[in-house]
């Protein structure tokens, strides 16, 4: 819902860095959040950006462009265990969340 | 602790049957929810529990019938289902409404598989 937008699949190396976009309807917009899922387990919080910069937490980054209804995760330092798909999820108002279909990120050696 | 616990983890049931999923959460979260997520599929919202009241029903058919007994337990009746309801439902609980404080913690999920 919410034409929330992710790309399908992204392949880097180990060591790299990969940014991940995303893109949603602004209307309603009330915070956006990034989330790691491995296969057949839940999602994990990564980062949030309620406001227009950059978020950094470690290897993580989270950017946010609100006018441009606009957001990307940077994943610095590649590691295998990067492997997994990151999932943008937007809350609108009232509590409504909704994630992009995820995009899924291969690290090769 | 951020630990929201889901049991069971694997679910096999008939389409008469009755059954409930459970989810709690002790981190004094006051939101819960209920997602759906087919195979390769982002979460779908069903349900939102705000302060122990029903606040958002994604138009969910009414097999499956939500619960909020208190502020910690969540449940998810399920009563005559499809199997096209098969899938992975993950229950998630954050601690407020503002945005800031509304980082949603999930469980490891119910796997759900109907006959």
């Amino acid at each position: 819902g919410q034409n929330i937008d992710q790309p399908t699949e992204m392949t880097a190396t180990e060591g790299a860095i990969v940014q991940i976009n995303c893109t949603y309807q602004t209307s309603g917009f009330n915070g956006l959040f990034w989330y790691q899922q491995h296969a057949g387990e839940a999602p994990t919080f990564l980062s949030y950006n309620v406001l227009d910069g950059l978020e950094e937490k470690g290897r993580f980054s989270s950017f946010l462009s609100r006018s441009k209804g606009y957001s990307y995760l940077l994943l610095k330092e590649l590691q295998m265990k990067d492997s997994a798909s990151y999932l943008c999820a937007v809350k609108y108002n009232f509590n409504k969340f909704y994630f992009g279909s995820g995009t899924k990120l291969n690290v090769k050696p | 602790d951020t630990e929201v616990t889901q049991t069971p983890k694997h679910l096999v049931m008939g389409m008469t049957n009755k059954k409930s999923l459970k989810c709690e959460q002790h981190m004094g979260h006051r939101a819960m929810y209920w997602y759906k997520q087919k195979a390769k599929k982002p979460p779908e919202l069903m349900f939102v529990y705000s302060y122990e009241k029903l606040s958002i029903n994604e138009s969910v058919p009414s097999r499956f019938s939500p619960e909020c007994p208190n502020s910690s337990l969540l449940n998810l009746h399920l009563h005559a289902l499809q199997p096209e309801d098969s899938a992975l439902y993950l229950c998630a609980s954050s601690q407020d409404r503002e945005p800031a404080k509304n980082i949603q913690y999930f469980g490891a999920g119910t796997r759900l598989s109907v006959l």
